[in-house]
């Protein structure tokens, strides 16, 4: 069945450091979606890519989704202690409302 | 605008038993979604209801099943309960509509044990 990968799984950084983490697909997906989940907490959605190629910025937070709608990644600058959590990208599987959700990147950040 | 809740926040049962999960979605929507995340994991699909009725299914046991009311609130029930079912469970709620795949609007799930 369809995988979403992820990559980084762990990412420690010193506050200020920017970060990234790669999101990968076995198939084509028709849009992409980016989660946060805080230590503790549930995850709360981010941002929905849908184009092919799309950029979308939220603050110092950056989403990219590939040309071929396959690949997708999570740039922040300049990390804060408020970034610490667990990032999950998700894609529906074939044509489906079924989200398939990577395995996520945890991020720490020390101050 | 009411979020999506859960209950109980955390429940203790031993292998064997039944359980009974529940979720009243966010207001103004009317798809629900459960979600199974083990420790350490992204969350798993189990399955989602949509106008009362199941729509798709991941690859979880028939002993995993659902119900949705007329008020879109849902329950996930399973029975014959196994040590590996000890896991975070959430609800998500979304809106079907023209967009495919809206964005899930997620409680803060419970927390299942298994002894």
């Amino acid at each position: 069945g369809q995988q979403v990968m992820q990559i980084p799984q762990y990412q420690h950084v010193q506050e200020g450091e920017d970060f990234t983490t790669y999101c990968n697909s076995s198939t084509t997906l028709s849009n992409i979606q980016w989660y946060k989940q805080r230590p503790g907490g549930h995850p709360v959605f981010l941002i929905q890519l849908v184009k092919s190629g799309e950029v979308k910025k939220q603050k110092r937070l950056t989403f990219q989704f590939g040309e071929a709608k396959k690949n997708s990644s999570l740039h922040i600058t300049a990390t804060q202690t408020t970034d610490v959590g667990t990032y999950f990208c998700a894609g529906p599987q074939g044509g489906s409302e079924k989200l398939v959700f990577g395995k996520g990147t945890k991020l720490t950040v020390n101050p | 605008e009411t979020g999506v809740t859960q209950s109980p926040t955390h429940l203790i049962k031993t292998r064997g038993q039944q359980v009974t999960l529940r979720c009243s979605s966010q207001s103004g929507h009317n798809t629900v979604s459960w979600y199974q995340q083990a420790l350490g994991q992204g969350p798993q699909f189990i399955f989602q209801y949509y106008r009362e009725e199941e729509n798709g299914r991941g690859n979880f046991p028939p002993r995993f099943s659902g119900l949705q009311f007329p008020n879109y609130s849902s329950e996930l029930n399973v029975n014959a309960l196994e040590l590996d079912d000890s896991a975070l469970y959430l609800c998500a709620s979304s809106s079907r509509g023209q967009i495919p795949n809206s964005p899930l609007h997620f409680g803060n799930g419970t927390r299942l044990t298994v002894t």
